[in-house]
């Protein structure tokens, strides 16, 4: 099993652009997490998806920060337009479901905006 | 609402001496605890949960975790830190009543003296 797959690892851009990070959650998963970490706010929840469907996107900062899920094996997460407070590292994670499952996370995008 | 507090941002221990982490979790009914470790430049990945039944739970990487409910407490314990345990670690709540979501607190980080 790859696990949960984020793409790129690595994200360097300028204020201003649009950035799209993505994500490929483990198969058979039917929750999805997005969360964001930095070290004054530690690890926040953005947004999270229950058969594709967002269920909760109250940790959503502010409009420029958008979601999808479009099937089951992809999610992106977009910033229109990017702000140098948005760098961070961005997060996948993936549940079989039920609220006592474990989460498994992937490796995690680290986005740096100029 | 659930919440989790960490209380310790930082721990130095030295390698072989033993190590205990404290969580403190708030909510009303029995909660679904988990702890997760993150090595430096990686995602989360689950050491051990809590649901119910016995309230010493082991996991992986030799580490175990106690929940007393008397103190709404999940504290996670190693016997003999090896140097590989430098990390940050991370206490989280789940519940019924929220869904999939996991509220998670702020980490440790910990760091291992030769």
């Amino acid at each position: 099993d790859a696990g949960v797959i984020q793409s790129p690892r690595h994200e360097v851009t300028e204020m201003g652009q649009e950035v799209t990070l993505r994500c490929k959650p483990i198969s058979g998963h039917n929750s999805l997490f997005w969360y964001r970490q930095t070290m004054m706010r530690g690890l926040e929840l953005l947004i999270y998806f229950n058969n594709n469907v967002p269920i909760d996107d109250s940790g959503m900062p502010e409009d420029r920060f958008s979601a999808k899920m479009p099937n089951a094996s992809f999610s992106t997460l977009k910033i229109q337009p990017s702000e140098p407070r948005d760098s961070a590292v961005y997060f996948c994670a993936s549940s079989p479901g039920d609220y006592y499952n474990e989460q498994f996370f992937g490796p995690g995008t680290r986005l740096t905006v100029l | 609402a659930q919440s989790v507090t960490q209380p310790d941002i930082h721990i130095t221990v030295s390698e072989g001496a033993s190590l205990e982490l404290r969580c403190n979790y708030s909510y009303g009914a029995t909660p679904y605890l988990f702890w997760y470790v993150q090595s430096p430049g990686q995602g989360l990945q689950l050491l051990l949960k809590y649901f119910s039944g016995d309230t010493l739970v082991q996991g992986i990487k030799g580490f175990e975790a106690e929940f007393k409910r008397s103190q709404s407490s999940f504290n996670l314990r190693k016997p003999s830190v090896h140097w590989s345990d430098a990390a940050e670690y991370f206490c989280a709540v789940g519940a019924k009543a929220a869904g999939n979501k996991l509220t998670f607190g702020g980490g440790t980080r910990v760091l291992v003296k030769p």
